[in-house]
């Protein structure tokens, strides 16, 4: 079992769609949790990022974390066209220098105008 | 201008050939990190160096090797490049934050085609 699943999708939502996308992991240890958008052709950039567990609230963004479950959920209201691109999720255990972080394969999003 | 660079941004080459990609990055960050993206398989880990003297094995170092000729450069070289390293590949650099989270921060990528 690989330490972060992710579904790849496709998942194409009409605009204005409330999106959810998620990842599960194995890993009980990991304690930070990101959230990166890679558009096409381009590199990964950091969207959202959670310590430990709880929500997180940016603009249309909201990201979750429930360590009970393992489970760590994106979600995206109104979205947008723009919105279209590869998610990936990232987990990390350690704080300062240890650790790597670990990405899921990503999930790739198309929102129809 | 962007704040970590990779040359080249295409790369065709042929099997058995040296090849290098390079990285540079304006941020002033320590790590530096290599990857490789493959549809299907995500993002994986080749090398690692958190500072110049320190280099260090990924997931999937085999067949390749690296250099960090200063802290603004880290460069990437396939001694023997062959057709599964077909792939696109990403610099990244990261820094530690006040919670101890790390934030990486990728370049444009490389797409390389060994033939």
């Amino acid at each position: 079992q690989k330490e972060v699943e992710q579904d790849p999708g496709p998942l194409s939502v009409p605009e204005g769609a409330i999106v959810s996308l998620n990842c599960t992991y194995s890993n009980s240890a990991f304690q930070y949790f990101m959230w990166y958008r890679q558009y096409s052709r381009k590199g990964p950039e950091l969207l959202m990022y959670t310590y430990s567990s709880g929500n997180k609230e940016d603009g249309r963004f909201t990201a979750q974390v429930d360590k009970s479950s393992k489970y760590i959920s994106l979600f995206i209201r109104d979205s947008q066209p723009s919105d279209s691109a590869t998610y990936l999720c990232a987990m990390r255990e350690y704080g300062g220098s240890q650790g790597n972080l670990i990405f899921g394969k990503g999930t790739k999003l198309s929102v129809k105008p | 201008d962007a704040d970590v660079t990779q040359t080249p941004r295409n790369r065709i080459t042929k099997t058995g050939k040296r090849i290098m990609l390079e990285c540079s990055q304006t941020k002033g960050h320590d790590r530096m990190y290599w990857y490789r993206q493959d549809p299907g398989l995500g993002l994986r880990l080749i090398y690692y160096s958190f500072d110049v003297k320190d280099i260090n094995k990924g997931e999937i170092s085999d067949g390749y090797s690296v250099s960090r000729q200063a802290q603004a450069k880290f460069s990437l070289s396939l001694e023997s490049a062959i057709p599964n390293q077909t792939a696109l590949y990403f610099c990244a650099t990261s820094e530690l934050g006040q919670q101890g989270e790390q934030t990486q921060y990728f370049g444009p990528g490389t797409r390389l085609l060994v033939l």
